[in-house]
């Protein structure tokens, strides 16, 4: 079956625009997380989804970031008046409920280029 | 908070070597520990974890790593690298237990890693 994906795959924004990135995660993975990597770094956690319930926000580095997946399977993460540091590479990740120790699978992530 | 350390940054080694990447983890508690690697152009495909039980963990490709609690340590290792090998390996771990609920992860740096034909 189809693994994560993620659209688009690179974007450009020039500074101050809004910007939208979508994540289809695996049929049936009830969690669903975002992560930031900046060059040179790992990923490093923004959100997380439980269905559409979003459970955990606590790593969105401003209120210019906002995400939803009102429907529990697409998840869109929004940037708002998009700035140079938002450059990165926006990862999502799904995984089966269960215990915590599942694997998440990770799609190929959307590189954000903010000029 | 959890946070990861991993301390080699770019390892280049002929082929045939043997390769321990180093891995260390802040958290306290119940842990679970992860080894995930992304080759060139491709995205991050999970090598081995650790959940409970057996504290060395063997994965895919021949890799294994080993959980050392007294030392924080989740080290990567194989006997014996080949070129398809190159690429980037992250170290990463989350809550643990029992519990359901997923759990984030925290990631390490990375280590690139460079196989010599």
């Amino acid at each position: 079956g189809a693994g994560v994906s993620q659209s688009p795959r690179y974007k450009v924004a020039k500074r101050g625009q809004d910007v939208a990135l979508r994540c289809d995660p695996i049929s049936g993975h009830v969690s669903l997380f975002w992560y930031q990597q900046a060059l040179g770094q790992g990923p490093e956690f923004l959100t997380y989804f439980q269905n559409e319930a979003q459970l955990d926000k606590s790593g969105l580095p401003s209120d210019r970031f906002f995400a939803e997946r009102p429907e529990g399977s697409v998840s869109t993460l929004k940037i708002q008046r998009t700035q140079q540091e938002d450059s990165a590479v926006y990862l999502c990740a799904s995984s089966w409920p269960g215990p915590r120790g599942n694997e998440q699978f990770f799609g190929p992530g959307t590189r954000l280029t903010v000029l | 908070a959890q946070s990861v350390s991993q301390h080699n940054h770019h390892v280049i080694l002929s082929e045939a070597a043997s390769l321990e990447l180093g891995c260390n983890y802040s958290y306290g508690g119940t842990v679970n520990l992860f080894w995930y690697v992304q080759y060139p152009g491709q995205h991050l495909q999970l090598l081995l974890k650790y959940f409970s039980g057996d504290p060395l963990v063997k994965g895919i490709k021949g890799f294994e790593a080993e959980f050392i609690k007294s030392k924080f340590s989740f080290n990567l290792r194989k006997p014996s690298v080949q070129w398809s090998d190159t690429a980037e390996y992250f170290c990463a771990s989350s809550i643990g237990g029992d519990q359901t609920g997923a759990n984030n992860l925290f990631f390490g740096t990375g280590t690139r890693l460079t196989v010599i034909p």
